[in-house]
């Protein structure tokens, strides 16, 4: 079945590090990828999404491209904010899911001023 | 602003007792989901509804049941609520078959 693997955390930067969270899926077919982020207290919110190969998703300053070679969708972003701290969530959705989403345990990311 | 409403956002409830958590949306959509979120264990799905009457289990589906009579509602039921069933509970709604889903605040249930 279709699965999603994201980078462990948690993620501790300086403010204005780069930032990079790895995600990498299984699925049949062409799946839509998706990074939606987690603030605390709060339910989760898309940030980006790509829904074929080499799209790329952006939002807020982040970035990811569907790699379909290497079944990436890696978030990035060049300067981090401590207002970005969150935890981070990669997800797909198939075909073969009868439109359900599956998502990856998600990565805590914690700015530090 | 579209939007996904939860009827509480903290619930202390006692074991066994029956416990409602209702969803609401305003999209028009024709999918929902439940999940439970805990530590360490991401989101996992109990329970999707297609269309109005209609559901289907999801990944942890014991303990619990949905009702969804309107298109806009779907309800989730801890039947006897336990202990283990602690947790943040998500509801989330989507169009379609490819778009992304929208969450509500979710609902920390805390059963003593």
């Amino acid at each position: 079945g279709d699965s999603v693997t994201q980078m462990e955390g948690p993620v501790t930067l300086s403010e204005e590090a780069f930032l990079t969270i790895n995600c990498t899926y299984t699925a049949t077919g062409y799946p839509s990828l998706f990074w939606y982020v987690q603030y605390p207290g709060e339910g989760l919110q898309l940030l980006l999404k790509a829904t074929k190969a080499d799209d790329k998703g952006s939002n807020k300053g982040f970035e990811a491209t569907y790699r379909k070679e290497t079944t990436s969708f890696h978030l990035e972003k060049g300067s981090v904010q401590v207002s970005d701290s969150a935890v981070y969530f990669c997800a797909l959705k198939g075909n073969t899911n009868a439109g359900k989403s599956t998502f990856g345990d998600g990565t805590t990311l914690t700015v530090k001023p | 602003d579209v939007k996904v409403t939860q009827s509480s956002r903290y619930l202390v409830k006692r074991t066994g007792e029956k416990v409602f958590l209702e969803c609401v949306q305003d999209m028009d959509h024709e999918n929902m989901f439940w999940y439970r979120q805990d530590p360490g264990l991401g989101l996992r799905l109990i329970y999707f509804s297609y269309d109005v009457k209609m559901k289907e289990k999801g990944d942890i589906p014991e303990g619990y049941s949905v009702s969804r009579e309107k298109k806009e509602r779907f309800s989730l039921i801890l039947e006897s609520a336990s202990t283990n069933q602690t947790s943040m509970y998500l509801c989330a709604s989507h169009r379609g078959y490819y778009n992304e889903q929208f969450f509500g605040p979710g609902t920390r249930l805390t059963v003593l």
